[in-house]
C-alpha cells in the first residue's frame, strides 16, 4: 500500500518570494513521484516527475523538486512565485514495481498575494 | 496533439437518475483512468481501462461502472444517483499506464439535486 501526505493544506506567500510545498510518502516498493497543478475549473497538469536518476527534478514554470529517499519526501520549490502560480498543487506516488495507479495527496492551495 | 476531452463539462441530475460521462484520450494512449474529486475526499481513483479491459478498480460501489471502446474512448456510468455523487469527475489518459504519468481532461462537474 502507498500513501501521500501533503503537510500544508494552504500556503500563503507574497509575490516574488520563494515557496516550498511539502510532500511525504510511504510505500513498500520503489516509487515514481509526481507533482500536478490544478487551476480553477480545470483538470490536473503535470508539473514534474521523478522516475529514476538525478534526485533533483526540474519541471515547467520554474518549479523543481528533490527526491529524498531516506526522508521519503518529495518537496516542491520555486525561488520566486508569481500571482499566476495561485492554484492547487497535488503530490502523487505510484509504485514502480506494479501498482502504477497513482495515489494522490489531499492537495496544497498556494495563494500568492501581490 | 489534442489533449484529453471530456463531455459534457457540466451536468445537473436528480437523485435516482443515471448519468453517462464520456472521455476521449490523447491519440495513441491506451490507458484511461477515472477519478472522483470532492472537497471532502480529495481525488479518489474509480477505475482504469486498458485496451478495452478494466485493469484496476478503486473502492466504489457497483453503481459506478465504465467501459472502453476499441478507439480507446471511455465512458463512465453512474446509476441511481445520490446527493453524495456530486463531484468533479476527471478522466486521465496514459500511453500504457506503466509509470503512473497521466494527462488529465478538464473534468465533468456533476451536480445531483
Amino acid at each position: 500500500a502507498q500513501s501521500v501526505t501533503q503537510l500544508d493544506s494552504q500556503v500563503p506567500v507574497f509575490e516574488e518570494a520563494p515557496v516550498e510545498l511539502r510532500c511525504n510518502y510511504s510505500s513498500s516498493v520503489s516509487v515514481y513521484l509526481f507533482w500536478y497543478v490544478q487551476y480553477p475549473n480545470q483538470g490536473l497538469q503535470l508539473l514534474l516527475k521523478y522516475l529514476s536518476g538525478s534526485t533533483l527534478v526540474k519541471g515547467i514554470n520554474g518549479f523543481e523538486a528533490e527526491f529524498n529517499k531516506s526522508q521519503t519526501s518529495f518537496h516542491l520549490r520555486k525561488p520566486s512565485v508569481h500571482i499566476s502560480d495561485t492554484a492547487e498543487y497535488f503530490c502523487a506516488v505510484s509504485g514502480s514495481g506494479g501498482s502504477y495507479i497513482p495515489t494522490f495527496g489531499r492537495g496544497t492551495s498556494l495563494i500568492v498575494h501581490p | 496533439k489534442a489533449g484529453v476531452t471530456q463531455t459534457p463539462r457540466y451536468l445537473i441530475k436528480t437523485r435516482g437518475q443515471q448519468v453517462t460521462l464520456s472521455c476521449s484520450p490523447i491519440s495513441g494512449h491506451r490507458s484511461v483512468s477515472w477519478y472522483q474529486q470532492t472537497p471532502g475526499q480529495g481525488l479518489q481513483f474509480l477505475f482504469e481501462y486498458f485496451s478495452e479491459t478494466q485493469r484496476n478498480k478503486g473502492n466504489f460501489p457497483g453503481r459506478f461502472s465504465g467501459r472502453q471502446f476499441s478507439n480507446s474512448r471511455s465512458e463512465m456510468n453512474v446509476s441511481t444517483l445520490e446527493l453524495g455523487d456530486s463531484a468533479l469527475y476527471l478522466c486521465a489518459s496514459s500511453l500504457t499506464g506503466g509509470d503512473g504519468e497521466q494527462y488529465f481532461g478538464p473534468g465533468t462537474r456533476l451536480t445531483v439535486t
